[in-house]
């Protein structure tokens, strides 16, 4: 069955610092991944997705960037926080364009 | 106007009680509808996809009426391990290699004893 990886689960970043967030998953291949955000008491919001090595969309203008180097490993990076950039950050992963996504367990960013 | 809507809540509910929750959405091309549930602090997890005949599984019932624009979700016998928030979950076709999801806020459920 397939399984979906997110660390750290918690992260406290002073502002001005860089991120990297890794998602993997396993017992699929060539899936697309996805990465949202969910600000509190908000809803999700996409940041970026990804239909294969190295190709990444990015849906909204930010601080913010990914990258796919391996087909089944997605990382959010940023060079430099913000305080707005706090919240939780979930990669999800669908086998297919018409297909449900399932999110990883998510990882808990609050920017000081 | 969002493109998904649903009532933000809170229900509060006995145990035994049903309830429903609807949620319209504005695009009337999107393809795909999904319930999703969301613990507190957790990810969400897919609940029931939602078929245009209408769809049912064990206590749940989802509908989805595409003229109007609407779809609901109906849990009967509500237990306490249903306390949680219900994500109404469009698919908006893309113009890319992708469709996306959009997602509503969410309805928050207490079912109480």
């Amino acid at each position: 069955s397939q399984t979906i990886h997110q660390w750290p689960a918690t992260l406290v970043q002073p502002v001005g610092s860089p991120l990297s967030l890794e998602c993997t998953v396993e017992g699929t291949s060539n899936p697309n991944l996805y990465w949202y955000r969910q600000a509190a008491g908000r809803g999700l919001q996409l940041l970026f997705y990804s239909v294969g090595i190295g190709q990444i969309s990015s849906e909204v203008p930010q601080n913010l960037s990914a990258s796919r180097p391996q087909d089944r490993q997605f990382i959010l990076s940023s060079k430099k926080l913000l305080l707005s950039d706090s919240g939780f950050y979930l990669c999800a992963w669908t086998a297919g364009t018409y297909n449900e996504q399932f999110f990883g367990p998510g990882t808990r960013l609050t920017v000081l | 106007r969002k493109e998904v809507e649903q009532d933000p809540g809170p229900f509060n509910v006995p145990e035994g009680a049903t309830v429903a929750f609807n949620c319209t959405y504005s695009n009337s091309a999107s393809q795909s509808f999904f319930w999703y549930r969301q613990d507190c602090r957790k990810e969400p997890k897919l609940l029931m996809s939602v078929y245009s005949s209408g769809n049912e599984d064990g206590r749940f019932t989802a509908q989805l009426n595409r003229a109007s624009q609407y779809i609901s979700l109906l849990i009967r016998d509500s237990k306490l391990s249903d306390s949680a928030t219900y994500l109404c979950v469009v698919m908006k076709l893309g113009g890319g290699a992708t469709n996306k999801l959009i997602f509503g806020t969410g309805t928050l459920l207490a079912v109480q004893p």
